[in-house]
């Protein structure tokens, strides 16, 4: 089993709609977590960080985490063309010893149609 | 403004040519990653700085070298050892202070005719 599993997709959404994208895992030590927005040709840029479980909210994004299923989601609510773009987790188990230890998702590809 | 500059963002080679790629941030963090991304493989670390005149090698470190020897800069160079060195490079930057949240540069796209 990988450490880190992510649907690679692709998905396509219309304009508006509620967008679910998971990662699953299995490392329960892992603690951190993050996701990623990568758009074509450019680097992975941070969109969420979230420490152990709950959820997190920032504008149209929600990143919620449940350690005991070993599952992560980032929500996107209204989506916009400009959200179309591959969305990449990561995570880690501790903040000791550096980012070295991060483990990335392959990433899901989003489409959002106008 | 602060951030991670990579260069030359497109850069084309003849196989068995060494090629150098530059990495520079001011964002004062002590720790520097590269990365490579191949399509359906992720991201893959090929070295890794914590700290000055210090580093480590990654999970496919074999035909790469790196050195730091400033804070500010951790160039790696593509060796003709590399069998497949044509891909998307990332510099990365990360800070203690800020959780060791990675943060990226925006990448260099290499290709090996």
């Amino acid at each position: 089993q990988k450490e880190v599993e992510q649907d690679p997709g692709p998905l396509s959404v219309p304009e508006g709609a509620i967008v679910s994208l998971n990662c699953t895992y299995s490392n329960s030590a892992f603690q951190y977590f993050m996701w990623y927005r990568q758009y074509s040709r450019k680097g992975p840029e941070l969109l969420m960080y979230t420490y152990s479980s709950g959820n997190k909210e920032d504008g149209r994004f929600t990143a919620q985490v449940d350690k005991s299923s070993k599952y992560i989601s980032l929500f996107i609510r209204d989506s916009q063309p400009s959200d179309s773009a591959t969305y990449l987790c990561a995570m880690s188990a501790s903040t000791q010893g550096g980012s070295e230890k991060l483990v990335f998702g392959k990433g899901t590809k989003l489409t959002v149609n106008p | 403004d602060g951030g991670i500059t990579q260069s030359p963002k497109y850069l084309f080679r003849k196989e068995g040519q060494n090629v150098t790629l530059s990495c520079e941030q001011n964002l004062n963090h002590d720790a520097m990653y590269w990365y490579r991304q191949d399509p359906g493989q992720g991201l893959r670390l090929i070295y890794y700085s914590q700290i000055v005149n210090d580093f480590q090698k990654g999970d496919i470190a074999e035909g790469y070298s790196v050195s730091r020897e400033k804070k500010e800069s951790f160039p790696l160079t593509v060796t003709s050892a590399q069998k497949n060195p044509t891909a998307f490079y990332l510099c990365a930057s990360s800070s203690r202070v800020s959780g060791n949240t990675i943060y990226f540069g925006e990448g260099s796209w290499l290709t090996v005719v």
